[in-house]
């Protein structure tokens, strides 16, 4: 069964460090979405693509999150310089391209879990 | 804009109790409303989906109903089992606009033998 690939699972980082999540995404979707999940909450969107473009990045923080999809399939999240508050899950899912998209459900990865210290 | 307000937690229940997770939403239109489960150190799993009013999702024992006229979306299970022990997450997408979810809080549950 496909699934969505993410790595590290784990990464404990110190404050002002840089630090990189990788997400490849179920063969052939389209739509790609990072959130973060801070203990105990929802999981908050912090981008999205469609293909390689950005179609929302309302809630990341740009001063210090940056994310790509240079071709389309996989992506990279990163954070440079990283804070105490930054330590969350971080999710990623795709959801296929359909008519109506609405109805798709998005599929989850495993998620990378960031400690700031 | 969009929300999601889910009965707080922690619940605990015995293994065989009845299971009500009880979930409100407000939006524009009629989203489409979805349960997610997350067991220890793993991402979320879709458990169950509803697209329109009236419209009942079913999984595993798990069921919810599209309830328009309350903008609810309540989660029940007749008999839990110690396995069933997960945050649950209820969540909406908007018809209109980007294709996001919107989560709630999420709700820890605790199934003792």
């Amino acid at each position: 069964e496909a699934e969505v690939a993410q790595s590290p699972r784990y990464k404990i980082t110190e404050k002002s460090q840089a630090v990189a999540f990788w997400c490849d995404p179920i063969s052939g979707h389209a739509t790609l979405y990072w959130y973060r999940q801070i203990l105990g909450q929802g999981p908050e969107l912090l981008v999205q693509f469609q293909d390689e473009s950005v179609v929302d990045d309302s809630q990341l923080p740009k001063d210090r999150f940056s994310a790509e999809r240079l071709k389309g399939v996989d992506s990279t999240l990163k954070i440079q310089p990283a804070e105490l508050g930054d330590s969350a899950m971080y999710l990623c899912a795709s959801r296929p391209r359909v008519a109506f998209e609405a109805y798709n459900e998005q599929f989850f990865g495993p998620g990378t879990r960031l400690t700031v210290l | 804009g969009d929300s999601v307000t889910q009965m707080e937690g922690p619940v605990t229940l015995s293994e065989e109790a009845f299971l009500t997770i009880n979930c409100t939403y407000t939006a524009t239109g009629y989203p489409s409303l979805f349960w997610y489960v997350q067991y220890p150190g793993e991402g979320l799993q879709l458990l169950l989906k509803a697209t329109k009013a009236d419209d009942k999702g079913s999984n595993k024992g798990f069921e919810a109903t599209y309830r328009k006229e309350t903008t609810s979306f309540h989660l029940e299970k007749g008999s839990v089992q110690v396995s069933d022990s997960a945050v649950y997450f209820c969540a909406l997408n908007a018809i209109q606009g980007a294709q996001k979810l919107v989560f709630g809080q999420g709700t820890r549950l605790t199934i003792n033998p």
